[in-house]
């Protein structure tokens, strides 16, 4: 069973607006929530995190907010730019065991 | 790059051969894993590992094993290839407590 769903496999926003990909969890033992961007032909790299005690966490033009309520969190990128079109994937991870990802989201910003 | 290098980045080979895929870090980290990464699936734990010759499971082992000699080293083996096992393979490395760093890649193709 999925423990980590990135329910919209694209997403289309003009250049400047604000995207916003969400991630839902179901094992509410996840202590670490993670976002990693990859770009065709390149591993993913790390983008932001959140820790579980946390509600926000912002770098630059990008903030991921956890509801722990509802086991979900999300990613703000704003404004959006064109270079910022790549797959995104959610992320989770408990202490030391491997990271738990989403099926990724397809990010187009449109010029 | 954080010192991760896959080997080979592009391999085709045909079904029932055993096959290889090299990660090698020059970081000494203790935690090494690979992934699979599959349109509508996104990226899947195959095996990990926590140490020399330390390894373990992950979400899609069933048809490969792996091999740690070496802290640096983390192979992958196909032991007899099949179509289904075509795909993107990731080593990472587990650069802090929670974020993981990302090769390149491999893209497999079974033919």
């Amino acid at each position: 069973d999925q423990q980590v769903k990135q329910n919209s496999p694209s997403l289309s926003v003009q250049e400047g607006r604000i995207s916003i990909l969400n991630c839902d969890y179901t094992n509410s033992m996840f202590d670490y929530f993670l976002w990693y961007k990859k770009y065709p032909a390149e591993g993913p790299t790390f983008l932001i995190s959140i820790s579980s005690i946390k509600d926000k966490n912002e770098d630059g033009r990008f903030t991921v907010f956890l509801n722990k309520s509802a086991k979900h969190l999300s990613l703000h990128i704003v404004p959006s730019q064109p270079g910022d079109s790549a797959v995104y994937f959610c992320a989770a991870s408990r202490g030391n065991t491997p990271l738990v990802f989403g099926k990724g989201t397809r990010l187009s910003v449109i010029a | 790059d954080a010192g991760i290098t896959q080997s080979p980045r592009h391999k085709v080979t045909e079904t029932g051969t055993p096959v290889t895929l090299r990660c090698h870090q020059t970081e000494n980290h203790r935690y090494m894993y690979w992934y699979r990464q599959d349109p509508g699936h996104g990226l899947r734990l195959i095996h990990y590992s926590y140490g020399v010759k330390d390894t373990d499971k992950g979400e899609v082992s069933d048809g490969y094993s792996v091999s740690r000699s070496k802290t640096e080293d983390f192979l992958l083996t196909l032991e007899s290839a099949t179509s289904s096992q075509t795909s993107v393979y990731f080593c990472a490395i587990r650069m802090t407590e929670t974020e993981a760093f990302f090769g390149q890649g491999t893209r497999l193709t079974v033919v």
